[in-house]
Protein backbone atom coordinates (compact mmCIF):
# COMPACT_ATOMS: atom_id res chain seq x y z
CA UNK A 1 0.00 0.00 0.00
CA UNK A 2 1.13 3.23 -1.10
CA UNK A 3 2.23 5.81 2.20
CA UNK A 4 4.04 8.82 2.91
CA UNK A 5 4.88 8.89 6.62
CA UNK A 6 5.75 12.35 7.99
CA UNK A 7 7.71 12.53 11.96
CA UNK A 8 7.80 14.03 13.94
CA UNK A 9 3.61 14.43 14.49
CA UNK A 10 3.84 17.49 16.58
CA UNK A 11 6.94 19.52 17.74
CA UNK A 12 6.66 22.78 20.10
CA UNK A 13 9.96 24.79 19.91
CA UNK A 14 10.86 28.72 21.05
CA UNK A 15 11.49 31.28 18.80
CA UNK A 16 14.67 31.81 16.91
CA UNK A 17 15.49 27.66 17.09
CA UNK A 18 16.16 25.66 14.18
CA UNK A 19 13.26 22.81 13.03
CA UNK A 20 13.32 19.59 11.00
CA UNK A 21 10.47 17.89 9.88
CA UNK A 22 10.94 14.65 8.14
CA UNK A 23 9.29 12.75 5.36
CA UNK A 24 9.32 8.82 4.22
CA UNK A 25 7.46 7.54 1.99
CA UNK A 26 6.77 3.79 0.01
CA UNK A 27 4.98 4.72 -2.72
CA UNK A 28 4.52 3.12 -6.70
CA UNK A 29 5.70 5.14 -9.49
CA UNK A 30 7.01 8.04 -7.86
CA UNK A 31 6.76 11.24 -9.97
CA UNK A 32 7.50 13.97 -7.13
CA UNK A 33 7.43 15.20 -4.01
CA UNK A 34 5.75 18.44 -2.69
CA UNK A 35 5.96 20.39 0.98
CA UNK A 36 2.62 22.38 2.15
CA UNK A 37 2.02 24.90 4.71
CA UNK A 38 -1.69 24.24 6.33
CA UNK A 39 -2.93 26.98 9.10
CA UNK A 40 -6.47 27.59 9.28
CA UNK A 41 -7.12 27.39 5.69
CA UNK A 42 -6.25 25.46 2.71
CA UNK A 43 -2.33 24.40 2.23
CA UNK A 44 -0.14 26.64 0.62
CA UNK A 45 2.53 25.42 -1.52
CA UNK A 46 6.21 25.62 -0.33
CA UNK A 47 8.36 23.33 -2.50
CA UNK A 48 8.17 20.64 -5.12
CA UNK A 49 11.56 18.43 -4.82
CA UNK A 50 11.94 16.08 -8.15
CA UNK A 51 15.74 15.01 -8.28
CA UNK A 52 17.83 14.01 -5.46
CA UNK A 53 20.02 15.93 -3.26
CA UNK A 54 19.22 19.45 -4.60
CA UNK A 55 17.95 21.57 -2.39
CA UNK A 56 15.28 24.18 -2.56
CA UNK A 57 15.45 27.49 -0.48
CA UNK A 58 13.03 30.11 0.13
CA UNK A 59 13.94 32.37 2.80
CA UNK A 60 14.52 30.36 5.72
CA UNK A 61 12.73 27.27 4.58
CA UNK A 62 15.12 24.67 2.80
CA UNK A 63 14.30 21.15 1.49
CA UNK A 64 16.02 17.63 -0.12
CA UNK A 65 14.96 14.72 -1.44
CA UNK A 66 17.05 11.84 -1.27
CA UNK A 67 14.76 9.15 -3.53
CA UNK A 68 17.33 6.15 -2.90
CA UNK A 69 16.37 5.77 0.80
CA UNK A 70 12.85 7.28 -0.22
CA UNK A 71 12.81 10.32 2.36
CA UNK A 72 12.96 13.96 2.38
CA UNK A 73 13.29 16.70 5.48
CA UNK A 74 12.15 20.27 5.31
CA UNK A 75 14.60 22.76 7.32
CA UNK A 76 13.16 25.81 9.00
CA UNK A 77 16.03 28.05 10.24
CA UNK A 78 15.39 30.69 13.11
CA UNK A 79 11.61 30.03 13.71
CA UNK A 80 9.09 32.90 14.00
CA UNK A 81 5.93 32.31 15.33
CA UNK A 82 4.05 32.72 12.18
CA UNK A 83 5.81 29.42 11.07
CA UNK A 84 3.53 27.73 13.51
CA UNK A 85 1.20 25.65 11.02
CA UNK A 86 0.94 22.06 9.93
CA UNK A 87 3.27 20.99 7.50
CA UNK A 88 2.38 18.41 5.08
CA UNK A 89 4.31 16.11 2.94
CA UNK A 90 2.57 14.88 -0.33
CA UNK A 91 3.82 12.26 -3.03
CA UNK A 92 2.99 12.88 -6.36
CA UNK A 93 2.58 9.39 -8.13
CA UNK A 94 0.80 8.36 -11.05
CA UNK A 95 -1.84 5.99 -10.03
CA UNK A 96 -4.15 3.44 -11.75
CA UNK A 97 -1.88 3.72 -14.93
CA UNK A 98 -3.04 7.30 -15.17
CA UNK A 99 -0.83 10.39 -13.95
CA UNK A 100 -1.86 12.70 -11.49
CA UNK A 101 -2.38 11.60 -7.64
CA UNK A 102 -1.54 13.10 -4.37
CA UNK A 103 -0.81 10.91 -1.58
CA UNK A 104 -0.20 13.17 1.82
CA UNK A 105 1.37 12.41 5.29
CA UNK A 106 -0.70 13.49 8.49
CA UNK A 107 1.59 16.24 8.76
CA UNK A 108 3.29 17.89 11.52
CA UNK A 109 2.26 20.24 13.60
CA UNK A 110 4.91 23.11 14.77
CA UNK A 111 3.84 25.20 17.29
CA UNK A 112 6.39 28.14 17.83
CA UNK A 113 6.60 29.68 21.20
CA UNK A 114 7.88 33.48 21.78
CA UNK B 1 -8.85 37.05 -7.35
CA UNK B 2 -7.80 35.08 -9.67
CA UNK B 3 -7.01 31.74 -7.09
CA UNK B 4 -9.52 28.20 -6.92
CA UNK B 5 -12.42 29.52 -5.52
CA UNK B 6 -15.19 27.01 -3.83
CA UNK B 7 -19.13 27.73 -3.10
CA UNK B 8 -20.39 27.59 -0.49
CA UNK B 9 -17.67 28.03 2.36
CA UNK B 10 -19.34 26.32 4.98
CA UNK B 11 -22.65 23.73 4.28
CA UNK B 12 -25.01 22.40 7.04
CA UNK B 13 -27.77 19.85 6.14
CA UNK B 14 -28.87 17.08 7.45
CA UNK B 15 -28.53 13.59 7.30
CA UNK B 16 -30.06 12.09 3.86
CA UNK B 17 -29.91 14.95 2.29
CA UNK B 18 -28.24 15.58 -0.97
CA UNK B 19 -25.67 18.24 -1.51
CA UNK B 20 -23.65 19.67 -4.36
CA UNK B 21 -20.32 22.02 -3.92
CA UNK B 22 -18.80 23.89 -6.72
CA UNK B 23 -15.09 24.53 -8.05
CA UNK B 24 -13.83 27.10 -10.07
CA UNK B 25 -9.87 26.55 -10.94
CA UNK B 26 -7.10 28.76 -12.18
CA UNK B 27 -8.15 29.27 -15.16
CA UNK B 28 -5.11 28.45 -16.99
CA UNK B 29 -4.80 25.00 -15.34
CA UNK B 30 -6.17 21.66 -16.93
CA UNK B 31 -6.63 19.70 -14.07
CA UNK B 32 -8.67 19.75 -11.41
CA UNK B 33 -9.13 17.69 -8.29
CA UNK B 34 -11.04 16.51 -5.13
CA UNK B 35 -9.77 15.99 -1.83
CA UNK B 36 -11.49 15.43 1.59
CA UNK B 37 -10.08 16.35 4.77
CA UNK B 38 -10.96 15.17 7.88
CA UNK B 39 -9.51 16.23 11.48
CA UNK B 40 -5.87 15.71 12.14
CA UNK B 41 -5.24 14.04 8.52
CA UNK B 42 -3.65 15.27 5.72
CA UNK B 43 -6.24 16.05 2.78
CA UNK B 44 -7.17 12.56 0.88
CA UNK B 45 -7.57 12.17 -2.97
CA UNK B 46 -11.08 11.71 -3.88
CA UNK B 47 -10.95 12.33 -7.84
CA UNK B 48 -9.60 14.38 -11.00
CA UNK B 49 -9.82 15.44 -13.90
CA UNK B 50 -7.86 16.38 -17.00
CA UNK B 51 -9.68 18.91 -18.99
CA UNK B 52 -13.55 17.94 -18.92
CA UNK B 53 -12.33 13.90 -18.67
CA UNK B 54 -12.54 12.42 -15.27
CA UNK B 55 -9.59 10.35 -15.21
CA UNK B 56 -9.66 8.49 -12.21
CA UNK B 57 -12.48 8.21 -10.09
CA UNK B 58 -11.64 4.44 -8.00
CA UNK B 59 -10.84 6.97 -5.11
CA UNK B 60 -14.37 8.14 -4.46
CA UNK B 61 -15.50 7.12 -0.96
CA UNK B 62 -18.79 5.42 -2.22
CA UNK B 63 -21.51 5.64 -5.02
CA UNK B 64 -23.07 8.16 -2.70
CA UNK B 65 -20.18 10.54 -4.48
CA UNK B 66 -20.13 11.48 -8.03
CA UNK B 67 -17.64 14.46 -9.69
CA UNK B 68 -18.26 16.29 -12.93
CA UNK B 69 -16.56 18.52 -15.18
CA UNK B 70 -18.88 18.78 -17.89
CA UNK B 71 -16.77 21.78 -19.89
CA UNK B 72 -13.98 21.65 -18.79
CA UNK B 73 -13.69 24.61 -16.23
CA UNK B 74 -15.81 24.03 -12.98
CA UNK B 75 -16.57 21.06 -11.77
CA UNK B 76 -18.79 19.95 -9.10
CA UNK B 77 -18.71 17.18 -6.34
CA UNK B 78 -22.00 15.47 -5.28
CA UNK B 79 -23.03 13.63 -2.14
CA UNK B 80 -25.79 12.05 -1.90
CA UNK B 81 -27.98 10.64 0.94
CA UNK B 82 -25.80 11.81 2.99
CA UNK B 83 -24.50 10.30 6.48
CA UNK B 84 -22.58 11.88 9.44
CA UNK B 85 -19.55 10.72 8.43
CA UNK B 86 -19.17 12.68 5.68
CA UNK B 87 -18.81 15.53 8.07
CA UNK B 88 -15.07 16.61 6.83
CA UNK B 89 -13.67 19.54 4.76
CA UNK B 90 -14.05 19.81 0.44
CA UNK B 91 -11.02 20.79 -0.90
CA UNK B 92 -10.46 21.24 -4.83
CA UNK B 93 -6.81 21.92 -6.56
CA UNK B 94 -5.74 22.74 -9.62
CA UNK B 95 -3.08 22.81 -11.64
CA UNK B 96 -1.54 22.83 -14.99
CA UNK B 97 0.15 19.44 -16.63
CA UNK B 98 1.93 19.65 -20.09
CA UNK B 99 2.92 16.22 -21.86
CA UNK B 100 4.46 13.95 -19.07
CA UNK B 101 5.45 17.03 -16.92
CA UNK B 102 3.02 18.30 -14.11
CA UNK B 103 2.61 21.51 -11.94
CA UNK B 104 2.55 21.90 -8.32
CA UNK B 105 -1.38 21.44 -7.18
CA UNK B 106 -2.82 25.23 -5.72
CA UNK B 107 -5.78 24.41 -3.13
CA UNK B 108 -8.87 26.29 -3.00
CA UNK B 109 -10.18 27.49 0.73
CA UNK B 110 -12.43 24.33 1.08
CA UNK B 111 -16.15 23.68 1.81
CA UNK B 112 -16.66 22.75 5.49
CA UNK B 113 -20.15 20.32 5.21
CA UNK B 114 -21.39 19.21 8.72
CA UNK B 115 -23.94 16.86 8.87
CA UNK B 116 -26.56 16.91 11.37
Amino acid sequence: EDKVVQSPLSLVVHEGDTVTLNCSYEVTNFRSLLWYKQEKKPPTFLFMLTSSGIEKKSGRLSSILDKKELFSILNITATQTGDSAIYLCAVFMNYGGSQGNLIFGKGTKLSVKP
Amino acid sequence: DTGVSQDPRHKITKRGQNVTFRCDPISEHNRLYWYRQTLGQGPEFLTYFQNEAQLEKSRLLSDRFSAERPKGSFSTLEIQRTEQGDSAMYLCASSFTQGSWHYEQYFGPGTRLTVT
